[in-house]
């Protein structure tokens, strides 16, 4: 089946350590998005790629970078995470106009 | 200002019961899109119904229904037969489809329904 698959689902990490997050698609979208979850808040859009073009939300710290090395994977890199970087983040990929957006399981991060 | 306005922060449902949940939104682009989607506690997104600005119909899926209301900028999501597996979080988005391809979440609906 399509999907998005993001990997791993847990992710364990420690204080200034870095991590990557990696998501991959079979849905061959244009669209791919990475969304920082917080417990009981709303997604909030770190940054999103049309194609290979990069689209960085104003706030996003620049302790977070992505990769897009192909149509089918994307990555998150957390360069020195901190204790408030614990969350959920969630992948989602939309092959643009009026489609929705299709996620991932998530992965949720904790930081020790 | 906010793009998109949830004000129930948690509502609760009796089995079998419909239930409403609001949705406001605000945006000067004439084409937009209204999403809805359910999180359960495991965390994954999904997609529930999609509402376009220029759809006549309000949209329905299943047990889903979205009560469009242009000129009041609101698109509620109405659940039919609530059932036990209903209980989520529920996240109403927009997409302005002039300026990106950014979605705008509100900040939820925590879903419980009782049996």
């Amino acid at each position: 089946d399509a999907m998005v698959i993001q990997n791993p689902r847990y992710q364990v990490t420690q204080f200034g350590k870095p991590v990557t997050l990696s998501c991959s698609q079979t849905l061959n979208h244009n669209v791919m998005y990475w969304y920082q979850q917080k417990s009981s808040q709303a997604p909030k859009l770190l940054f999103h790629y049309y194609d290979k073009d990069f689209n960085n939300e104003a706030d996003t710290p620049d302790n977070f970078q992505s990769r897009r090395p192909n149509t089918s994977f994307c990555f998150l890199d957390i360069r020195s995470p901190g204790l408030g970087d614990a969350a959920m983040y969630l992948c989602a990929t939309s092959p643009g106009g009026i489609e929705t957006q299709y996620f991932g399981p998530g992965t949720r991060l904790l930081v020790l | 200002a906010q793009k998109i306005t949830q004000t129930q922060p948690g509502m609760f449902v009796q089995e079998k019961e419909a239930v409403t949940l609001d949705c406001t939104y605000d945006t000067s682009d004439p084409s937009y899109g209204l999403f809805w989607y359910k999180q359960p506690s495991s965390g994954e997104m999904i997609f529930l119904i999609y509402q376009g600005s220029y759809d006549q119909q309000n949209a329905t899926e299943g047990r889903y229904s979205l009560n469009f209301q242009k000129a009041r900028k609101s698109a509620n999501l109405v659940i039919s037969a609530s059932q036990l597996g209903d209980s989520a979080m529920y996240f109403c988005a927009m997409r302005e489809f002039n300026t990106g391809n950014q979605f705008y979440f509100g900040t939820g609906t925590s879903l419980t329904v009782i049996p």
